[in-house]
Formats: structure tokens, sequence, C-alpha cells
């Protein structure tokens, strides 16, 4: 059963950068697409982006410009990195694994809670 | 981008009820809705995807219907497990988008 693991800083300053880790345990990252989403109160559940298992990137265009995602063959895990953050990008961030095809979110990680303040 | 619109984004009822939530999105996303329950502090669960096909594990009372732009999700008799949140997500289109979501309570 795929399970994933996430961390990264929960605390952060303004215009610091976000630096998030999922790690991909129980499968392999081929054949399927890695998806980074986030949750706040305001905003509710956004799709932030996702790569798949051949780097390739699609990346919510109001926030192209701040992100990127990568991935880590050799150590089954993919990464978010969210430049210049504001107040407004505080948020429960999670990873969760996309199904080629149907294009689903059959698993996700347990999220990491990521606040924003000076 | 596309807009998901659930509702009601609040509901009421027993156990034992059957409930409805509706989804509905700004343009055509086919059949490439799907359907999450989320308990507070985890992480949303997949229910129900491309609109009616039931996640491995998911008990069968959740069905799901529509395509095109119109989708619901019925749960047959409500269990005390259901009390819960619930979104709908559409895939069709990137940036795909999440409903505001659905809260379950106990009437």
């Amino acid at each position: 059963q795929v399970q994933l693991q996430q961390w990264g800083a929960g605390l952060l300053k303004p215009s610091e950068t976000l630096s998030l880790n999922c790690a991909v345990y129980g499968g392999s990252l081929s054949d399927y697409s890695w998806t980074w989403i986030r949750q706040s109160p305001g905003k509710g559940l956004e799709w932030i982006g996702e790569i798949d298992h051949r780097g390739s990137t699609n990346i919510k265009p109001s926030l192209k410009h701040r992100v990127s995602i990568s991935l880590d063959t050799s150590k089954n895990q993919f990464s978010l990195r969210l430049s210049s953050l504001t107040a407004a990008d505080t948020a429960v961030y999670y990873c969760a694994r996309l199904v080629t095809g149907t294009r689903d979110l059959d698993v996700w990680g347990p999220g990491t809670t990521v606040t924003v303040s000076s | 981008d596309i807009q998901m619109t659930q509702s009601p984004s609040s509901l009421s009822a027993s156990v034992g009820d059957r409930v409805t939530i509706t989804c509905r999105a700004s343009q055509n996303i086919r059949r490439y809705l799907h359907w999450y329950q989320q308990r507070p502090g985890e992480a949303p669960k997949l229910l129900i995807y491309v609109a009616s096909t039931l996640q491995t594990g998911v008990p069968s009372r959740f069905s799901g219907s529509g395509s095109g732009t119109d989708f619901t999700l019925t749960i047959s008799s409500l269990q005390p497990e259901d009390f819960a949140t619930y979104f709908c997500q559409q895939s069709d289109t990137t940036p795909y988008s999440f409903g505001q979501g659905t809260k379950l309570h106990i009437k």
C-alpha cells in the first residue's frame, strides 16, 4: 500500500521560501503524476501543481512565477518550493498522487501546516 | 478557470438518513469529477472517481452520478463515521479545482 510522508519548515517569515518534500513509500514514482495542494480557511482546497514521472510540470498560472516542483527518482520523492511568501500562503500543504487516465487523487500525505508570520 | 459550486454548504442529518450533495461545474468537465471525504485534522480521502466509480474499500452506501456540468454524491444510509466534510474536484482542465465543501452535521 502506497504511503506518502511529507516534511518541511512550518513557520516562515514573509519573503522567505517554503521548501517541502514528499517521499513515496511502497510504490514507484513511475506511471503517476505527483501533486501539491494547499488548504486554507479563506481559499479552501487549492491545486498548486503537479509533476509527472518524466519530470514535466504543470503549475497553476497564478503561482507559476513563485513555484517550482521537482522530482528525485533516486530518493523516490518530490518537492515543492514556493518563494516570496506572504501571509496569504499560510495553509496546510498536502502532497498527493494523481492517477494517470482518471486523474483522481487517490493517495494523500498527512499534510504540513505552514504559517507565514513576521 | 473552472469554478466548482457545491450545495448545500452545510447539511444536518440523522443516522440512517439518505443525503444528496450536488456539485456544478462552470463548464463541461465530461466525467472528470471526483468526491473526497475529509474529517477534522485529516487529509481528504478519495471516495468516488470519474463521477461514479467507487474507490476500493469505500462502503457501497456511497454513490455518485452525473456528467458534463452537474453531479451528485449520495449516501444511502448515514452512519456515524460519515459526519465529515465532502468536496468535489474537477480534473478535466488545469488548474484543477475543488468545490468549497459540504459539512455534514449530526442533527
